[in-house]
């Protein structure tokens, strides 16, 4: 069954630092999400991406984060300058027709 | 903007006991319904939707949902849970959009389902 893959698994990067969380949607779908799970509270939405431009986007997306489709395979989503209140579980997801299929998630730790 | 309640945080049963995780939204529009399940170290897995139709849907591993209009409902059901269902279960609401689109889904804060011996 296809599969929405991330990279890496876990990151830990320190205050201040960008980083770059990796997805490959599959390979058919159209749409493209990042939610984040800060740990013990909700899912979040935080940007949908269609078309080589983002869709939607929540509050929580600020000028910190951006979304780019580099390659036509990959899907990355870039914070500038990590905070501790970054820290969270990332989770990509794409879609085609009524259907999320979200990937397993990157763990990223700021410290 | 919808929002969703899952009332139980967790919810601690036996082996071949049944099991209701209980789901409430509130939404100004139609919504499609949705049923995620997390197991330990993994990420979101579909287990069961509603989009249309029949009001109750199932899973293949015997889980079953609901749609209550009327109640603004989606409760989660299985007869007889195994130990393997211990897992975090979230429940989610999308608002329908024509087109094949959907729009963002909106979580609730996840009931986590323990199955003792």
């Amino acid at each position: 069954e296809p599969e929405v893959t991330q990279t890496p698994s876990h990151q830990v990067t320190q205050m201040g630092q960008e980083v770059i969380l990796r997805c490959v949607p599959i390979s058919n779908h159209l749409y493209f999400y990042w939610y984040r799970q800060i740990l013990g509270q909700k899912v979040e939405f935080l940007v949908s991406f269609y078309n080589n431009e983002i869709s939607e986007k929540s509050e929580i997306f600020d000028d910190q984060f951006s979304v780019e489709r580099p390659d036509g395979s990959n899907f990355t989503l870039k914070i500038r300058s990590t905070k501790l209140e970054d820290s969270a579980m990332y989770f990509c997801a794409s879609s085609a027709l009524y259907g999320y299929t979200f990937g397993s998630g990157t763990r990223l730790t700021v410290v | 903007a919808q929002s969703v309640t899952q009332l139980d945080s967790q919810v601690p049963v036996f082996e071949e006991a049944p099991v209701e995780l209980r789901c409430n939204y509130s939404s100004s529009v139609s919504v499609y319904l949705f049923w995620y399940v997390q197991y330990p170290n993994q990420g979101l897995q579909l287990l069961l939707k509603y989009l249309s139709g029949s009001t109750l849907v199932k899973s293949i591993n015997g889980f079953e949902a609901e749609f209550n209009k009327s109640q603004t409902s989606f409760h989660l059901r299985k007869p007889s849970v195994h130990i393997s269902d211990t897992a975090e279960y979230f429940c989610a609401v999308s608002e329908t959009k024509r087109g094949s689109t959907l729009g963002r889904l909106y979580f609730g804060r996840g009931t986590q389902l323990t199955v003792w011996p």
